[in-house]
Protein backbone atom coordinates (compact mmCIF):
# COMPACT_ATOMS: atom_id res chain seq x y z
CA UNK A 1 0.00 0.00 0.00
CA UNK A 2 1.34 3.20 -0.90
CA UNK A 3 -1.00 5.71 1.26
CA UNK A 4 -2.88 6.66 -1.31
CA UNK A 5 -6.75 5.53 -1.90
CA UNK A 6 -8.90 5.81 -4.78
CA UNK A 7 -12.76 4.88 -5.06
CA UNK A 8 -14.10 3.41 -6.57
CA UNK A 9 -11.93 0.39 -8.22
CA UNK A 10 -14.04 -0.09 -10.92
CA UNK A 11 -16.72 2.48 -12.76
CA UNK A 12 -19.00 1.65 -15.39
CA UNK A 13 -21.22 4.94 -16.74
CA UNK A 14 -23.25 5.96 -19.41
CA UNK A 15 -22.39 8.72 -21.43
CA UNK A 16 -25.18 11.07 -20.06
CA UNK A 17 -24.33 9.92 -16.63
CA UNK A 18 -22.50 11.97 -14.12
CA UNK A 19 -20.75 10.35 -11.65
CA UNK A 20 -16.93 11.69 -9.69
CA UNK A 21 -13.65 10.23 -8.63
CA UNK A 22 -12.03 10.06 -5.45
CA UNK A 23 -8.86 10.15 -3.83
CA UNK A 24 -7.04 10.47 -0.67
CA UNK A 25 -3.75 9.96 0.41
CA UNK A 26 -2.74 9.48 3.97
CA UNK A 27 1.28 10.74 3.46
CA UNK A 28 1.04 14.48 4.56
CA UNK A 29 1.92 15.27 1.07
CA UNK A 30 0.98 18.29 -0.38
CA UNK A 31 0.75 17.95 -4.29
CA UNK A 32 -1.71 15.66 -5.86
CA UNK A 33 -2.61 14.83 -9.49
CA UNK A 34 -4.72 13.05 -11.71
CA UNK A 35 -3.62 11.21 -14.67
CA UNK A 36 -5.08 9.08 -17.44
CA UNK A 37 -3.54 5.79 -18.76
CA UNK A 38 -4.80 3.75 -21.90
CA UNK A 39 -3.86 1.02 -23.28
CA UNK A 40 -0.92 1.22 -25.66
CA UNK A 41 -0.07 5.08 -24.63
CA UNK A 42 1.86 6.42 -22.21
CA UNK A 43 0.80 8.52 -18.83
CA UNK A 44 -1.25 11.60 -19.60
CA UNK A 45 -0.85 14.23 -16.68
CA UNK A 46 -4.28 15.61 -16.62
CA UNK A 47 -4.39 17.93 -13.40
CA UNK A 48 -2.04 19.01 -10.75
CA UNK A 49 -2.45 20.49 -7.42
CA UNK A 50 -0.22 22.19 -5.05
CA UNK A 51 -1.72 23.38 -1.71
CA UNK A 52 -4.76 22.82 -3.17
CA UNK A 53 -4.40 25.43 -5.76
CA UNK A 54 -4.48 24.15 -9.35
CA UNK A 55 -1.39 24.15 -10.95
CA UNK A 56 -1.53 21.96 -14.33
CA UNK A 57 -4.45 21.75 -16.66
CA UNK A 58 -2.93 19.96 -19.44
CA UNK A 59 -5.83 20.90 -22.16
CA UNK A 60 -8.41 18.43 -20.22
CA UNK A 61 -11.84 18.88 -21.78
CA UNK A 62 -14.07 20.26 -20.18
CA UNK A 63 -15.87 16.87 -18.97
CA UNK A 64 -13.75 16.75 -16.38
CA UNK A 65 -13.44 18.63 -13.97
CA UNK A 66 -11.60 18.13 -10.68
CA UNK A 67 -11.75 19.45 -7.15
CA UNK A 68 -9.36 19.48 -4.50
CA UNK A 69 -10.97 20.95 -1.50
CA UNK A 70 -7.71 20.09 0.95
CA UNK A 71 -4.01 18.80 0.54
CA UNK A 72 -5.22 15.19 1.87
CA UNK A 73 -8.28 15.12 -0.93
CA UNK A 74 -8.62 14.70 -5.47
CA UNK A 75 -11.77 14.12 -6.82
CA UNK A 76 -12.37 14.27 -10.59
CA UNK A 77 -16.23 14.71 -11.44
CA UNK A 78 -17.06 13.75 -14.64
CA UNK A 79 -20.16 13.93 -17.07
CA UNK A 80 -20.77 13.16 -20.44
CA UNK A 81 -17.80 11.27 -20.77
CA UNK A 82 -17.29 9.33 -24.60
CA UNK A 83 -16.03 5.93 -25.27
CA UNK A 84 -12.58 7.09 -25.60
CA UNK A 85 -12.92 8.49 -22.08
CA UNK A 86 -12.46 4.57 -20.87
CA UNK A 87 -9.12 4.45 -19.21
CA UNK A 88 -7.55 3.97 -16.03
CA UNK A 89 -7.33 7.09 -14.06
CA UNK A 90 -4.42 7.40 -11.72
CA UNK A 91 -4.56 9.70 -8.69
CA UNK A 92 -0.61 10.21 -7.54
CA UNK A 93 0.74 12.51 -4.77
CA UNK A 94 3.49 13.86 -3.48
CA UNK A 95 5.72 15.86 -0.99
CA UNK A 96 5.48 19.27 -2.91
CA UNK A 97 6.19 21.17 -5.83
CA UNK A 98 9.45 22.67 -5.90
CA UNK A 99 10.85 24.26 -9.42
CA UNK A 100 13.89 22.71 -10.94
CA UNK A 101 12.88 19.42 -8.62
CA UNK A 102 10.88 16.74 -8.70
CA UNK A 103 9.65 14.94 -5.42
CA UNK A 104 8.74 11.01 -5.90
CA UNK A 105 5.21 9.98 -7.21
CA UNK A 106 3.30 7.67 -5.19
CA UNK A 107 0.41 6.16 -7.00
CA UNK A 108 -3.22 5.18 -5.79
CA UNK A 109 -4.47 1.67 -7.48
CA UNK A 110 -6.51 3.42 -9.89
CA UNK A 111 -10.18 3.28 -10.84
CA UNK A 112 -11.07 1.65 -14.50
CA UNK A 113 -13.41 3.63 -15.96
CA UNK A 114 -15.73 2.13 -18.57
CA UNK A 115 -18.16 4.66 -20.30
CA UNK A 116 -21.06 2.69 -22.62
CA UNK B 1 7.68 17.84 -28.22
CA UNK B 2 9.43 16.64 -24.89
CA UNK B 3 9.65 12.43 -25.40
CA UNK B 4 10.72 9.54 -23.43
CA UNK B 5 11.63 6.68 -25.58
CA UNK B 6 11.68 3.03 -24.54
CA UNK B 7 11.62 -0.27 -26.51
CA UNK B 8 8.50 -1.95 -25.49
CA UNK B 9 9.27 -5.05 -25.74
CA UNK B 10 8.80 -7.79 -24.64
CA UNK B 11 12.24 -8.45 -22.96
CA UNK B 12 12.54 -11.77 -22.20
CA UNK B 13 15.14 -13.10 -19.48
CA UNK B 14 15.71 -16.09 -17.76
CA UNK B 15 15.48 -16.49 -14.24
CA UNK B 16 19.09 -15.37 -12.52
CA UNK B 17 20.16 -12.92 -15.55
CA UNK B 18 20.65 -9.83 -15.45
CA UNK B 19 17.58 -8.01 -17.24
CA UNK B 20 18.92 -4.36 -18.45
CA UNK B 21 16.08 -1.82 -19.20
CA UNK B 22 16.94 1.04 -21.54
CA UNK B 23 15.21 4.58 -21.78
CA UNK B 24 16.42 7.93 -23.90
CA UNK B 25 14.75 11.56 -23.63
CA UNK B 26 14.68 14.54 -25.82
CA UNK B 27 15.04 17.13 -23.75
CA UNK B 28 18.83 18.04 -22.17
CA UNK B 29 17.39 19.84 -19.22
CA UNK B 30 15.71 17.36 -17.55
CA UNK B 31 16.82 17.17 -13.51
CA UNK B 32 15.26 14.44 -11.92
CA UNK B 33 14.68 10.75 -13.70
CA UNK B 34 12.45 7.42 -12.05
CA UNK B 35 11.70 4.13 -12.55
CA UNK B 36 7.62 2.54 -12.23
CA UNK B 37 7.39 -0.97 -12.20
CA UNK B 38 3.88 -1.88 -12.97
CA UNK B 39 2.16 -5.36 -12.98
CA UNK B 40 -1.18 -5.83 -15.11
CA UNK B 41 -3.48 -4.24 -13.75
CA UNK B 42 -2.17 -2.49 -10.78
CA UNK B 43 -0.98 0.83 -10.67
CA UNK B 44 2.74 2.46 -11.21
CA UNK B 45 5.20 1.60 -8.57
CA UNK B 46 8.27 4.00 -7.61
CA UNK B 47 11.38 1.51 -7.61
CA UNK B 48 14.47 4.28 -8.01
CA UNK B 49 15.04 7.58 -8.40
CA UNK B 50 18.01 8.88 -10.14
CA UNK B 51 19.45 12.95 -10.25
CA UNK B 52 22.97 12.68 -10.93
CA UNK B 53 25.30 11.11 -13.25
CA UNK B 54 26.56 7.76 -12.82
CA UNK B 55 25.13 4.59 -10.81
CA UNK B 56 22.95 4.24 -8.06
CA UNK B 57 21.87 0.81 -6.54
CA UNK B 58 19.22 -0.35 -4.80
CA UNK B 59 19.04 -3.89 -3.50
CA UNK B 60 19.07 -5.92 -6.70
CA UNK B 61 18.38 -2.67 -8.87
CA UNK B 62 20.76 -0.66 -10.74
CA UNK B 63 19.83 2.91 -11.86
CA UNK B 64 22.08 4.72 -14.43
CA UNK B 65 22.13 7.89 -15.62
CA UNK B 66 24.27 9.86 -18.59
CA UNK B 67 23.33 13.06 -19.01
CA UNK B 68 25.19 13.75 -21.97
CA UNK B 69 24.10 11.16 -24.10
CA UNK B 70 20.51 11.52 -22.26
CA UNK B 71 20.19 8.27 -21.29
CA UNK B 72 19.03 6.22 -18.20
CA UNK B 73 18.67 2.81 -17.65
CA UNK B 74 17.55 -0.09 -15.18
CA UNK B 75 19.53 -3.35 -14.69
CA UNK B 76 18.11 -5.84 -12.45
CA UNK B 77 20.50 -8.12 -11.07
CA UNK B 78 19.59 -12.19 -10.39
CA UNK B 79 16.19 -11.42 -12.12
CA UNK B 80 13.27 -13.46 -10.93
CA UNK B 81 9.60 -14.52 -12.08
CA UNK B 82 7.70 -11.80 -10.03
CA UNK B 83 9.96 -9.24 -11.64
CA UNK B 84 7.78 -9.81 -14.57
CA UNK B 85 5.49 -6.30 -15.15
CA UNK B 86 6.38 -2.93 -17.25
CA UNK B 87 8.86 -0.83 -16.43
CA UNK B 88 8.37 3.25 -16.99
CA UNK B 89 10.60 5.25 -17.04
CA UNK B 90 10.11 9.26 -16.27
CA UNK B 91 11.22 11.96 -16.52
CA UNK B 92 11.15 15.78 -15.09
CA UNK B 93 11.53 17.41 -18.72
CA UNK B 94 13.33 20.59 -17.52
CA UNK B 95 14.96 22.83 -14.85
CA UNK B 96 13.46 25.96 -13.75
CA UNK B 97 9.96 27.54 -12.19
CA UNK B 98 6.50 26.51 -13.33
CA UNK B 99 7.67 22.71 -14.65
CA UNK B 100 6.32 20.26 -12.28
CA UNK B 101 5.41 17.53 -15.07
CA UNK B 102 6.83 14.26 -15.48
CA UNK B 103 6.95 12.86 -19.16
CA UNK B 104 6.68 9.22 -18.67
CA UNK B 105 7.32 6.58 -21.77
CA UNK B 106 5.15 4.10 -23.05
CA UNK B 107 6.89 1.05 -20.88
CA UNK B 108 8.97 -2.04 -21.71
CA UNK B 109 7.11 -5.31 -20.92
CA UNK B 110 10.01 -7.92 -18.79
CA UNK B 111 9.51 -11.28 -18.95
CA UNK B 112 11.12 -13.48 -16.89
CA UNK B 113 11.25 -17.05 -17.52
CA UNK B 114 12.25 -19.74 -15.00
Amino acid sequence: ETGVTQTPRHLVMGMTNKKSLKCEQHLGHNAMYWYKQSAKKPLELMFVYNFKEQTENNSVPSRFSPECPNSSHLFLHLHTLQPEDSALYLCASSQRLVPALSYEQYFGPGTRLTVT
Amino acid sequence: QKEVEQNSGPLSVPEGAIASLNCTYSDRGSQSFFWYRQYSGKSPELIMSIYSNGDKEDGRFTAQLNKASQYVSLLIRDSQPSDSATYLCAVNPESGAGSYQLTFGKGTKLSVIP
